[in-house]
């Protein structure tokens, strides 16, 4: 079974409507991510947290908000989605704490978000 | 946001070539990493690099970290078809415990 997952894999949504994605991981690790990706612009950061307390806003953090309800679980919401959203979602997880183990990211692997 | 400049932004190959890629910020940061993204995927950790001119391998891959602390390069020897998708560069930096991407150069391998 995948470390990190992610759902849906896919969504077509519509201007206007709430949508929110979800990722789960069994790897343990205190660290979560949402990031973005778009063609050309490689992968931006959204939000991240530290911990089931700790919320941190990234790059580009307008338009969208989180909840980490368990250390397991990291969602991402766009109370209002527009088509300048539409981009692949990758959420990820890392450690802290083991020598090298907080300078690796580990990826799910990506929400396709269209809205129209 | 921090800026990591990647370059090519995309390459085409013959199946046997070599492959060479580099990315470069104009701030310094101790810790860069080499990522690759296969099509449909998320990214995975190729080579993570710690000290200033430090050459790591991970097979046909070579990667160094830069004496200025600027810049990193990745190379990929003898390529065959499965070495196709994204790679990116990553740094990481103790201010704000973040991760930063390059935007990536996609490679292609005519066999």
């Amino acid at each position: 079974d995948a470390d990190v997952t992610q759902t849906p894999r896919n969504r077509i949504t519509k201007t206007g409507k709430r949508i929110m994605l979800e990722c789960s991981q069994t790897k343990g690790h205190d660290r979560m991510y949402w990031y973005r990706q778009d063609p050309g612009l490689g992968l931006r950061l959204i939000y991240y947290s530290f911990d089931v307390k700790d919320i941190n806003k990234g790059e580009i953090s307008d338009g969208y908000s989180v909840s980490r309800q368990a250390q397991a679980k990291f969602s991402l919401s766009l109370e209002s989605a527009i088509p300048n959203q539409t981009a692949l979602y990758f959420c990820a997880t890392s450690d802290f704490g083991t020598s090298g183990a907080l300078y690796q990211q580990f990826f799910g692997p990506g929400t396709r978000l269209t809205v129209l | 946001g921090q800026q990591l400049n990647q370059s090519p932004q995309s390459m085409f190959i013959q199946e046997g070539e070599d492959v060479s890629m580099n990315c470069t910020s104009s701030s310094i940061f101790n810790t860069w990493l080499w990522y690759k993204q296969d099509p449909g995927e998320g990214p995975v950790l190729l080579i993570a690099l710690y000290k200033a001119g430090e050459l790591t391998s991970n097979g046909r891959l070579t990667a160094q970290f830069g004496i200025t602390r600027k810049d990193s390069f990745l190379n990929i020897s003898a390529s065959i078809p499965s070495d196709v998708g994204i790679y990116f560069c990553a740094v990481f930096t103790n201010t704000g415990n973040q991760f930063y991407f390059g935007t990536g150069t996609s490679l292609t391998v005519i066999p």
